[in-house]
């Protein structure tokens, strides 16, 4: 089935580390987006790229970073920089920039 | 950002009732569209609206794209269990800009 895969699902790391999350689509879409989602707030945009070798920054860019080296793959770093990581990550993927995003089912980082 | 505002923040209502919430903003936006989330999961898209004034439906589901293009409602008939989860508003503008949710319960 096609969709959007997201690991881990849970994950929990000290403080000043970096963290990675995986995100693979089989839509071949061509955008893909990572979200943070905290209690209460609606989804803050964090990175997205359009095409493979590019991506721009969000609105909360800061500590954290990417790479689109294949279509199908959009891993986001989560870096000791970022000042409060602890935040439900979500992925999602589009064919063209009509704002139908397909999401995956998150990621949850706890930072302790 | 853009901030759109989503109302009301939580909603508890009786299954078999009528659901409506609205998503107003400053901003013009060129598209509107509606997610659900269940708890845990990623959101799921319901609805999208293309045009000012168009009026849509997915069975029970109804939203309308504001005249204004800062606006947009949607409606749920006949509510059921399952229509529990939280409702985000998304507007399009460049970028896509999502509401804060409003968190609905059903009690059966």
């Amino acid at each position: 089935d096609g969709g959007i895969t997201q690991s881990p699902k849970y994950l929990f790391r000290k403080e000043g580390q970096n963290v990675t999350l995986s995100c693979e689509q089989n839509l071949n879409h061509d955008a893909m987006y990572w979200y943070r989602q905290d209690p209460g707030q609606g989804l803050r945009l964090i990175y997205y790229s359009q095409i493979v070798n590019d991506f721009q920054k969000g609105d909360i860019a800061e500590g954290y970073s990417v790479s689109r080296e294949k279509k199908e793959s959009f891993p986001l770093t989560v870096t000791s920089a970022q000042k409060n990581p602890t935040a439900f990550y979500l992925c999602a993927s589009s064919q063209g920039r009509t704002g139908e995003l397909f999401f995956g089912e998150g990621s949850r980082l706890t930072v302790l | 950002g853009q901030q759109l505002n989503q109302s009301p923040q939580s909603m508890f209502i009786q299954e078999g009732e009528d659901v409506s919430m609205n998503c107003t903003s400053s901003s013009i936006f060129n598209t509107w569209l509606w997610y659900k989330q269940d708890p845990g999961e990623g959101p799921v898209l319901l609805i999208a609206l293309y045009k000012a004034g168009e009026l849509t439906s997915n069975g029970r589901l109804t939203a309308q794209f504001g005249i204004t293009r800062k606006d947009s409602f949607l409606n749920i008939s006949a509510s059921i269990p399952s229509d529990v989860g939280i409702y985000f508003c998304a507007g399009l503008i460049d970028n896509l800009f999502f509401g804060t949710g409003t968190r609905l319960t059903v009690i059966p």
